[in-house]
């Protein structure tokens, strides 16, 4: 098991454009997160998904931005019409329960010009 | 909702020397986990340590330790015999949400 992987490590976008991250979780968790992280701040929390369910939805997602998790492994997240104030780190992380840590992915840096 | 408050932004400590980085939560939840994770400078993040409420015992892993008080709501992390390594960022948190995080610095 490579651990959770992520794509792209980094994208560059004009303002206005639609970006979609991809989160491939280890294979045997069943709980995918997303959290966004700007600069020395804490990961804001998005949304998460047991199986296909997505569960809860963060406020912060506004209606730009939607995750998918089409059949319980591989999770997107789509921003739609880009802004600069959504340049940020995009991490995921899987777990294979509520009570375990988690394990993170490498993120996916966003630049909006 | 839950709230995670971490008051230090920045902590030194002189190497082998134990430190304490100080998280207070709110929930209203009746059965609850906390986390610890720790984020070096080369951004990814590791998760170090796990507190059930309900555990009658206070969690430890290697150097790492929780000093939980749920009366209080606090779940501290103690770092015993600290290394130049354990420089970095540290977050507490609790169902689904991070604090802000605690910056720490050993030095030589």
């Amino acid at each position: 098991d490579t651990g959770v992987s992520q794509d792209p490590r980094h994208k560059i976008t004009k303002r206005g454009q639609n970006v979609t991250f991809r989160c491939d979780p280890i294979s045997e968790h069943n709980r995918l997160y997303w959290y966004r992280q700007t600069l020395g701040q804490g990961p804001e929390f998005l949304t998460y998904f047991q199986n296909e369910a997505q569960l809860e939805k963060s406020r912060l997602l506004s209606d730009r931005f939607s995750a998918e998790r089409p059949k319980g492994s591989f999770s997107t997240l789509e921003i739609q019409r880009t802004e600069q104030g959504d340049s940020a780190m995009y991490l995921c992380a899987s777990s294979l329960a509520q009570d375990y840590g988690y394990t993170f992915g490498s993120g996916t840096r966003l630049t909006v010009v | 909702a839950q709230k995670i408050t971490q008051t230090q932004p920045g902590m030194f400590v002189q190497e082998k020397e134990a430190v304490t980085l100080d998280c207070t939560y709110d929930t209203s939840d009746p059965s609850y986990g906390l986390f610890w994770y720790k984020q070096p400078s080369s951004g990814e993040m590791i998760f170090l340590i796990y507190q059930g409420s309900y555990d009658q015992q206070n969690a430890t892993e290697g150097r790492y330790s929780l000093n939980f008080q749920k009366a209080r709501k606090s779940a501290n992390l103690v770092i015993s015999a600290s290394q130049l390594g354990d420089s970095a960022m540290y977050f507490c948190a609790i169902r689904l949400r991070f604090g802000a995080g605690t910056r720490l610095t050993v030095k030589p």
